[in-house]
């Protein structure tokens, strides 16, 4: 099975780090999501792209969160500086730009900041 | 707005006994997908089932059921005959032409089945 490819799975880092986030969307899909799972927020979205093209990242704090695509293989999600509020899990999810179309997650990038 | 509500935070059950997940949503389109996703307790979330809201024919699939019924705005998710491997935590979300292409997320349900 295709599957969508995060990494790290893991990362833990102090206060004020550069933190990056990369995925690998599902080749052939054109719509790359990246949400946040927190207990307090649940699953919010905070940006998302289609055919390389950022959509809305109104989602993410853009002082200090950016998202991008270099190329169809790759989406990063950085945080500069990074904050222990940002502790979360991390989800990169890839699809189709078809209303129907249910879209595949990876399996997460565990941050913790402390 | 598009709005998601899965008003059960936790649900607790024995092995064997039948569960149903609600899911309300909200919004004004009248294109719109509905979905269920499963968080496992290692963490990835698997995709369920979509619903387009022309179809409000009920799927079963194995011990899976879905009731999608728009006069309630209501999508709800029935497991029967519940197993342990069932435990986890259930999301209901919403696509419709308002938020692009992003799903909006209900809250979830968290599924322990115990033996």
């Amino acid at each position: 099975d295709a599957r969508v490819t995060q990494t790290p799975r893991h990362k833990v880092t102090e206060m004020g780090q550069e933190v990056t986030m990369r995925c690998q969307p599902i080749l052939g899909h054109n719509t790359v999501f990246w949400y946040r799972q927190t207990m307090m927020q649940g699953l919010e979205l905070l940006a998302y792209f289609r055919n390389r093209a950022p959509l809305d990242d109104s989602g993410m704090p853009k002082d200090r969160f950016s998202a991008e695509m270099p190329d169809a293989t790759l989406a990063t999600l950085k945080i500069q500086p990074s904050e222990p509020r940002d502790s979360a899990v991390y989800f990169c999810a890839s699809g189709l730009d078809r209303g129907d179309y249910g879209y595949t997650f990876g399996s997460g990038t565990r941050l913790t900041v402390v | 707005a598009q709005k998601v509500t899965q008003a059960q935070t936790e649900i607790s059950v024995v092995e064997k006994e039948d569960v149903t997940l609600d899911c309300v949503y909200e919004t004004r389109d009248t294109t719109y997908y509905l979905f269920w996703y499963k968080q496992p307790p290692s963490g990835e979330l698997v995709f369920l089932i979509r619903r387009n809201s022309f179809d409000e024919q009920n799927e079963i699939s194995g011990r899976y059921s879905w009731n999608f019924q728009k006069s309630t705005s209501s999508f709800n998710f029935t497991i029967t005959a519940s197993q342990v491997v069932d435990s986890a935590v259930y999301f209901c979300a919403l696509r419709a032409s308002g938020s692009g292409y992003a799903l909006n997320f209900g809250k979830g349900t968290s599924l322990l089945v115990t033996p």
